[in-house]
């Protein structure tokens, strides 16, 4: 069964703290890893990983993919309280013309001023 | 950046009703999706349409739903009789076709959603 995990399952920090999320994943036909950002409705595209090794990064986010360990984590640093939100990892699997995406269960950051 | 439209955004219906979820997705974009999120769960996938058929579904989208794009521009979920556990807020999302450059990285797009209430 395709999974994909993310851990922890919530984190409260303080702002200007560094923060790691991680995403673990077992899944077929595997095509590109993508972090989403969940606040009211609609999951906010962050990244889309294909490569291992290749660090994305836009600002204070950063991500990175490790195809071998079957993982990728997300770096936020010097937070803000508006980052909190939820992240959410998926992993898009190929299938025919129907490619599909495999939530985790989200992590659920809260930055406290 | 173009963006996925879905109406309504928040439908509340009687158990048994039939109901209609609208998805405007982006103009150029192949592939369509739905996505359900049940209050403080996962985003499960439910379905993907392309070529104006089903090309994937999931064990939660049974006989109960169905998917059209009735007129080209439309894509529409529909919930013959609704249960309480259909309650959850769905998400349409479309995908441009393969190759298109996109210039945030980005290849999934997904809609802000409808909130479906069941009671």
């Amino acid at each position: 069964e395709d999974k994909v995990v993310q851990s922890p399952l919530s984190l409260v920090v303080h702002e200007g703290d560094t923060v790691t999320l991680n995403c673990s994943y077992e899944v077929t036909n595997f095509r590109s890893l993508l972090w989403y950002k969940q606040e009211k409705k609609a999951p906010t595209f962050l990244f889309m990983l294909t490569s291992s090794g290749i660090e994305k990064k836009s600002g204070r986010l950063s991500s990175i993919l490790d195809k071998k360990e079957l993982f990728s984590i997300l770096n936020i640093t010097a937070t803000q309280t508006g980052d909190s939100a939820v992240y959410l990892c998926a992993v898009e699997q190929n299938y025919n013309a129907g490619n599909m995406l495999t939530f985790g269960g989200g992590t659920r950051l809260m930055v406290k001023p | 950046e173009p963006e996925v439209t879905q109406t309504p955004s928040h439908q509340v219906t009687q158990m048994g009703q039939e109901v209609i979820l609208r998805c405007v997705p982006i103009s150029n974009h192949l592939y369509f999706y739905w996505y359900r999120q049940i209050l403080g769960q996962k985003v499960e996938f439910l379905v993907s349409f392309y070529n104006n058929e089903i090309s994937e579904k999931s064990e939660i989208f049974d006989d109960q739903f169905s998917v059209e794009r009735p007129d080209g521009s439309n894509f529409t979920l529909k919930i013959r009789s609704t249960k309480l556990e259909d309650s959850a807020m769905y998400f349409c999302a479309s995908r441009p076709p393969t190759g298109v450059p996109s210039f945030s990285g980005n290849t999934i797009y997904f809609g802000e959603g409808s909130w479906l209430t069941v009671v």
